[in-house]
C-alpha cells in the first residue's frame, strides 16, 4: 500500500537556518505531492503541492520538488522565521476517485529567536 | 478562497451523551468531505470518506454506529459522537475536497477538540 515516510523530530532550528525536512514516498502509479503545516491548535493548511515528476511546488518561501527517480519530496527554506513553527505534514494522494490522502507521521518544526 | 470551518471548536461532554460537530466549506461546493481524528503529537488517521446524498465511507476499524455522519448539503457535513467515553477524546479534523480531478487538494478545517469527563 502506500506509504509516506518523513523525517522524525522534533527539529530545532535558530532563526534564519537553512530547513529541510525529508519525506520519501512509496506510491503505486503516479501520486501527487502535497505538504501541509498545522500550527498549534489549528487545523492543517496546504503549503504547496506538485503533481507530476520535476513539478516544484513553492509558498511563502518553501519547496519541494517531486523527485521521482529517489521517490522524494524533500521540503526547503532558505531562512526561517520563529513564525514558522509547527507540525509539517507530507501526504500522497495515489489517484483513482477515492481522493484520499496518505500523511507522513508529521515533523515537529520549532524556531527559536 | 476555500475556506473550511468546523463547530464547535472545542467541547466537552459527560460519558454517554452524544456530541455533533459540524463542518462547512464556507465558499465552495463539497461533494466530498473526510473526517479525520488526529491524537496528541500524531498523524491524521482517516475515520471516513463523505458523500454528499449517499452513506458514509468508514475506514476499517471504526465503528460506523458509534460516529455517525451526516452530508446533507454540499457545505454541510456533521459528525455524532454517539454516546462517547472517555477514550473517544481527541482532536477531529474535517477537510473538504475542491473539485473532482486533476490533483484536488483537500482543504482542512480548524479542527474540534472534543472532551468527554
Amino acid at each position: 500500500g502506500d506509504s509516506v515516510t518523513q523525517m522524525e523530530g522534533p527539529v530545532t532550528l535558530s532563526e534564519e537556518a537553512f530547513l529541510t525536512i525529508n519525506c520519501t514516498y512509496t506510491a503505486t502509479g503516479y501520486p501527487s505531492l502535497f505538504w501541509y503545516v498545522q500550527y498549534p491548535g489549528e487545523g492543517l493548511q496546504l503549503l504547496l503541492k506538485a503533481t507530476k515528476a520535476d513539478d516544484k511546488g513553492s509558498n511563502k518561501g518553501f519547496e519541494a520538488t517531486y523527485r521521482k527517480e529517489t521517490t522524494s519530496f524533500h521540503l526547503e527554506k532558505g531562512s526561517v522565521q520563529v513564525s514558522d513553527s509547527a507540525v509539517y505534514f507530507c501526504a500522497l494522494d495515489s489517484g483513482g476517485s477515492n481522493y484520499k490522502l496518505t500523511f507522513g507521521k508529521g515533523t515537529l518544526l520549532t524556531v527559536n529567536p | 478562497g476555500a475556506v473550511v470551518s468546523q463547530h464547535p471548536s472545542w467541547v466537552i461532554c459527560k460519558s454517554g451523551t452524544s456530541v455533533k460537530i459540524e463542518c462547512r466549506s464556507l465558499d465552495f461546493q463539497a461533494t466530498t468531505m473526510f473526517w479525520y481524528r488526529q491524537f496528541p503529537k500524531q498523524s491524521l488517521m482517516l475515520m471516513a470518506t463523505s458523500n454528499e446524498g449517499s452513506k458514509a465511507t468508514y475506514e476499517q476499524g471504526v465503528e460506523k454506529d458509534k460516529f455517525l455522519i451526516n452530508h446533507a448539503s454540499l457545505t454541510l457535513s456533521t459528525l455524532t459522537v454517539t454516546s462517547a467515553h472517555p477514550e473517544d477524546s481527541s482532536f477531529y479534523i474535517c477537510s473538504a475536497l475542491l473539485g473532482t480531478s486533476g490533483a484536488v487538494p483537500q482543504y482542512f478545517g480548524p479542527g474540534t477538540r472534543l472532551t468527554v469527563t
